[in-house]
């Protein structure tokens, strides 16, 4: 079975650039996670959906972080305008219910010059 | 602020050996604890899901404990070989919400 699938896998973008990261869960998966990790604060949630409605987005750093999930197989975190302190590696994560574990793409690494 | 705190920072041991490391939560509204294993240059990969005090779970030579009422999960790993070098990550759940909160992990090195 494909696992959660993210792209690209790298970005290197000059700062005040829009940036767009994607995820494609697991089919069959009602929970949707996005994840930021950086060296200073390790890995932190910044928003999930469940069955494509976003439940929680305390974790998203401010106005420049949006997320949105238009159907059961694709997901956008989208970053306007990027700052270089945006330079961390994302990942995107699913899972069947919330309870179940969490399956974890290979994460995009994002460069902001 | 509800800290999830992962301990040792590192731990570097003899392949064969047995190890164990730490994982604490605030023991008050617990929902969950996960625990995965990461890769350098991998994902995250889920070992086990604990929801009830004293729960024991166990996955090969790796096994994991749970104490909810004083706030703690062991993770054992028996016998160690240098494949099971990686960071160990444990995320507790706080609140009816799904959010995880992650701990900063422990890095385990197993020399051959």
């Amino acid at each position: 079975d494909a696992g959660v699938i993210q792209s690209p896998r790298h970005e290197v973008t000059e700062m005040g650039q829009e940036v767009t990261l994607r995820c494609k869960p697991i089919s069959g998966h009602d929970y949707l996670f996005w994840y930021r990790q950086t060296m200073m604060r390790g890995l932190e949630l910044l928003i999930y959906f469940n069955n494509n409605v976003p439940i929680d987005d305390s974790g998203m750093p401010e106005d420049r972080f949006s997320a949105k999930m238009p159907n059961a197989s694709f997901s956008t975190l989208k970053i306007q305008p990027s700052e270089p302190r945006d330079s961390a590696v994302y990942f995107c994560a699913s899972s069947v219910t919330g309870n179940q574990p969490q399956h974890f793409g290979d994460g995009t690494r994002l460069s902001i010059l | 602020i509800l800290n999830v705190e992962q301990s040792p920072q590192s731990l570097h041991v003899q392949e064969g050996d047995s190890t164990n490391f730490t994982c604490s939560f605030p023991s008050s509204n617990f929902y969950a604890l996960h625990w995965y294993r990461w890769e350098t240059a991998k994902s995250p990969e889920a070992l086990f899901v604990m929801t009830l005090n004293g729960d024991e779970k166990k996955k090969g030579r790796i096994s994991a404990t749970l104490n909810t009422k004083e706030g703690y999960s062991y993770l054992y790993i028996k016998g160690s070989q240098p494949e099971d070098s990686a960071t160990y990550l444990c995320a507790s759940r706080m609140d009816s919400s799904y959010k995880l909160i992650f701990g900063s992990g422990t890095r385990l090195l197993v020399r051959p």
